[in-house]
């Protein structure tokens, strides 16, 4: 069964700062990854996500993450938050033949001005 | 509109009684599904439908919830005699196709509240 920890519940950077949340995943085989972005009363967006090939992933508002296989991690990064980065964001694991990713508990960004 | 869609965007009710959540999907998607997200946790997938069928309903918490799709667009997500526990936020996403491999777009959601 694949499984995913966000092992932080809460994060909070300096408008300006550089931030990294952390992403473990447990799965057997290679898994698909992604991560997802929810503001305040909206759905969730997806940033980025992992499929094969270059481990580091670039995706949307300035977000990258990378796939670390040997540390079964997939930490999203982004060298400098801005306010409207203030969010939940969502960590999720997928594989070739299911239908339902697994999502993680998410963190919570707090930007301090 | 382009995107997801869910109504009603808040619903308060009475413990016990039964409500309706609507979700219209992108159009053109054939894959759909909901999930419940209650404070502090992650998304709880509760069925999937591909089309018109759903494969996998194992998520539903009860014999209380049940969803149907119709016209492989719209779908119903109903929960009879509504409990305190069952208050939280009720996301439908679609997809083009299924498949975890496919992008999944969130609408914005129900929040539902059981006094």
């Amino acid at each position: 069964a694949q499984s995913v920890t966000q092992p932080d519940i809460h994060i909070t950077v300096s408008e300006g700062a550089s931030l990294e949340l952390r992403c473990n995943y447990s799965y057997g085989a290679t898994p698909y990854l992604f991560w997802y972005v929810q503001s305040p009363g909206q759905g969730l967006q997806l940033l980025l996500k992992y499929f094969s090939g270059d481990t580091l992933v670039q995706g949307i508002k300035g977000f990258e993450a990378e796939f670390k296989r040997s540390q079964s991690s997939f930490n999203l990064r982004k060298p400098s938050v801005h306010w409207s980065d203030a969010a939940e964001y969502f960590c999720a694991v997928g594989s070739r033949g299911s239908y339902i990713p697994t999502f993680g508990r998410g963190t919570s960004l707090i930007v301090h001005p | 509109g382009a995107g997801v869609s869910q109504s009603p965007s808040n619903k308060v009710t009475e413990k016990g009684k039964d409500v309706e959540l609507r979700c219209d999907p992108i159009s053109g998607h054939t894959a759909l599904y909901w999930y419940r997200q209650s404070l502090g946790q992650g998304l709880e997938f509760l069925i999937y439908f591909q089309g018109n069928s759903a494969p996998d309903k194992s998520g539903l918490p009860s014999d209380r919830f049940s969803a149907e799709r119709t016209g492989g667009s719209v779908s119903t997500l109903t929960i009879q005699r509504t409990q305190q526990e069952d208050s939280a936020v009720y996301l439908c996403a679609s997809s083009l196709a299924q498949g975890t491999q496919e992008t999944q777009y969130f609408g914005p959601g129900t929040r539902l509240l059981v006094l």
